[in-house]
């Protein structure tokens, strides 16, 4: 069965450095997205990103957050300057093997960021 | 702002037992909602998934029903297992952004 998945599972960084996590969607899918979950909290959405573009964002993705779909297979979310509280797991998750941005959105396991 | 709350935080009851749990929803303008489960340090799993034009959707053991008018869904387990055991989430879409619960954390007790 197709699935989403994301390397690495787990990056440690200093305060300061860009970090660059990716995401292969599962193949077919048009919408793809980006969410993350600090330890124990609620599952937040970051971004949408369809044809080639973000078509919506939350206020948590400020300016040092940006996505890419860098060629046909990857999709990538860059921090630019991690902070402390950027520590958290971020899930890609891509929908829409049809038309409809209405889809069941298919999670990947899971980029564990740690920012020391 | 769209908020979700799932009720209970967390639950457990002793295998074979049904169950329900609870989400709520402050905006009904949603496209659809879907429930997640979710094992400890893992990734999420679809279960459901139910557009704002239904009513239910069932899969095996599992059966979600949605009142969008009232902001309510819930999260029917029949015949709970030991492997059902995990932390489940309810999510609400709307134009793009998924806004999710806390989630309730289940175990079922062998």
């Amino acid at each position: 069965e197709p699935e989403v998945t994301q390397t690495p599972s787990h990056q440690v960084t200093q305060m300061g450095q860009e970090v660059i996590l990716r995401c292969v969607p599962i193949s077919n899918h048009l919408y793809f997205y980006w969410y993350r979950q600090i330890l124990g909290q609620k599952v937040e959405f970051l971004v949408s990103f369809y044809n080639n573009e973000i078509s919506e964002k939350s206020e948590i993705f400020d300016d040092q957050f940006s996505v890419e779909r860098p060629d046909g297979s990857n999709f990538t979310l860059k921090i630019r300057s991690t902070k402390l509280e950027d520590s958290a797991m971020y899930f890609c998750a891509s929908s829409g093997g049809g038309t409809s941005f209405g889809d069941t959105q298919y999670f990947g396991p899971g980029t564990r960021l740690t920012v020391l | 702002k769209q908020e979700v709350t799932q009720i209970p935080a967390a639950l457990s009851v002793p295998e074979g037992e049904n169950l329900v749990l609870n989400c709520s929803f402050t905006d009904s303008a949603i496209y659809n909602l879907q429930w997640f489960r979710q094992d400890p340090g893992k990734g999420l799993t679809s279960l459901l998934l139910i557009q704002s034009s239904q009513r239910e959707q069932t899969s095996g053991r599992l059966n979600a029903s949605l009142d969008k008018s009232s902001g309510r869904s819930t999260l029917y387990i029949a015949a709970s297992q030991p492997g059902d055991s995990a932390t489940y989430l309810c999510a609400v879409r709307g134009y793009q952004k998924v806004t999710f619960g806390i989630g309730t954390k289940l175990q079922v007790i062998p």
